[in-house]
């Protein structure tokens, strides 16, 4: 199996515009997770999904973040308008979720945010 | 919410060298994890520890739940130069399964 995907890799935008982050979970597992990781506030949960299904997105920050879970391969995390602060390492991660949520919890590369 | 001290922020040792790292909390935890994560990657979990008290090793790793549910840490024996990383611990409360996570700790191994 490739592990988890993500894409783009690298994300420069302007402030005001909207991005889109996109995930491909490990083929079969259940779970997917959308984590935020900055030097100031560290790793942060933003939102997790359950067999597509958004089951806590209490992490996150404001109106402007969205999650998406259209089927079990693919996931987008969107923020518009983007804000300078929302520079950051977004990482995706999955895990079968058979054994506690977190358990064998893959993460992928992560994307690195920069709004200028 | 729940917050977790993690320490040391960083620590420089010599190869074959031992190495602890803790994470502490004011609130209680029923899962604690902890992760490896390499420059320009994602972390990869190390070891998951459930229950208080449990004591768990991944080949020269051992980590530890302690007993008050509220701390626990991370040994690396005979340290290698690819044992260098940042290293988070997180734990998890079992009513909402929200997460949190440390703030790691950076290791550096000199050959």
């Amino acid at each position: 199996d490739a592990g988890v995907i993500q894409s783009p890799r690298h994300e420069v935008t302007e402030m005001g515009q909207e991005v889109t982050l996109r995930c491909k979970p490990i083929s079969g597992h259940d779970y997917l997770f959308w984590y935020r990781q900055t030097m100031m506030r560290g790793l942060e949960l933003l939102i997790y999904f359950n067999n597509n299904v958004p089951i806590d997105d209490s992490g996150m920050p404001e109106d402007r973040f969205s999650a998406k879970m259209p089927n079990a391969s693919f996931s987008t995390l969107k923020i518009q308008p983007s804000e300078p602060r929302d520079s950051a390492v977004y990482f995706c991660a999955s895990t079968p979720g058979a054994y506690g949520i977190y358990n064998e919890q893959f993460f992928g590369p992560g994307t690195r945010l920069t709004v200028l | 919410g729940q917050q977790l001290n993690q320490s040391p922020q960083s620590m420089f040792i010599q190869e074959g060298e031992d190495v602890s790292m803790n994470c502490t909390s004011s609130s209680i935890f029923n899962t604690w994890l902890w992760y490896k994560q390499d420059p320009g990657e994602g972390p990869v979990l190390l070891i998951a520890l459930y229950k208080a008290g449990e004591l768990t090793s991944n080949g020269r790793l051992t980590a530890q739940f302690g007993i008050t549910r509220k701390d626990s840490f991370l040994n690396i024996s005979a340290s290698i130069p690819s044992d260098v990383g940042i290293y988070f611990c997180a734990g998890q409360t079992g009513n909402n399964n929200d997460m949190r996570f440390g703030a790691g700790t950076r290791l550096t191994v000199k050959p």
